[in-house]
């Protein structure tokens, strides 16, 4: 089944204890994207990857790290985290086609974060 | 500055009735544009992209508009179920490498 999965779905941190969220998708997508969900803000992008190694900030990247190293995979890293990086996290991945066009996202379930 | 604006308040609407959102956007000169489906703790799920020199798109019972002069994209459901019960998102491409996303609408149709 072509799907996005993120682990864990659920955590409870502390503030400044490092995590890291993972994302793989199984659909040889090239494009990749991580967004935070605050209530009233809608979807706000992090980080996007065009490719393995490339990788990009997208509107809000303070307080988070990305990598892609394989196709795969876009973990999303916060080294320090701090009680206003409370959020719901998705993943997202797509084909592209073109320069500048994209197909449709498939999103990951999300993760509900909580830092204390 | 950079705007997508889409209705805050919940439309309510009754079984069999065609569903209405809009996404109004400021500043933004997009090639084309996206609407998805949220469910309640769910990602969301790709419904239709429109692209700028396409005026309508249409499938099965949901219609999408864009309107590069009024800078408007409106999108439909028509007979509209209780199963179309959802948050509507519309995003907007950025940039050639960036999706922005409206805060979306939240639908209730009531049987």
């Amino acid at each position: 089944e072509a799907q996005v999965t993120q682990n864990p779905r659920y955590l409870i941190t502390v503030t400044g204890k490092k995590l890291t969220v993972t994302c793989s998708q199984n659909m040889n997508h090239e494009y990749m994207s991580w967004y935070r969900q605050d209530p009233g803000l809608g979807l706000r992008q992090i980080y996007y990857s065009m490719n393995v190694e490339v990788t990009d900030k997208g509107d809000v990247p303070e307080g988070y790290k990305v990598s892609r190293k394989e196709k795969r995979n876009f973990p999303l890293i916060l080294e320090s985290p701090s009680p206003n990086q409370t959020s719901l996290y998705f993943c997202a991945s797509s084909l592209r086609y073109g320069q500048g066009a994209f197909r449709e996202q498939f999103f990951g379930p999300g993760t509900r974060l909580t830092v204390l | 500055s950079q705007k997508i604006e889409q209705n805050s308040e919940a439309l309510n609407i009754q079984e069999g009735k065609t569903a209405t959102l809009t996404c109004n956007y400021t500043n933004y000169s997009p090639a084309y544009l996206q609407w998805y489906r949220q469910d309640p703790g769910r990602g969301p799920v790709f419904l239709l992209l429109i692209r700028e020199n396409e005026k309508e798109k249409r499938k099965e019972r949901l219609k999408v508009t864009f309107d590069t002069t009024l800078k408007q994209s409106l999108f439909h459901i028509t007979a509209s179920q209780p199963a179309d019960s959802a948050t509507y998102l519309c995003a907007l491409e950025k940039d050639g490498n960036k999706l922005v996303f409206g805060a979306g609408t939240i639908l209730r149709v009531k049987s």
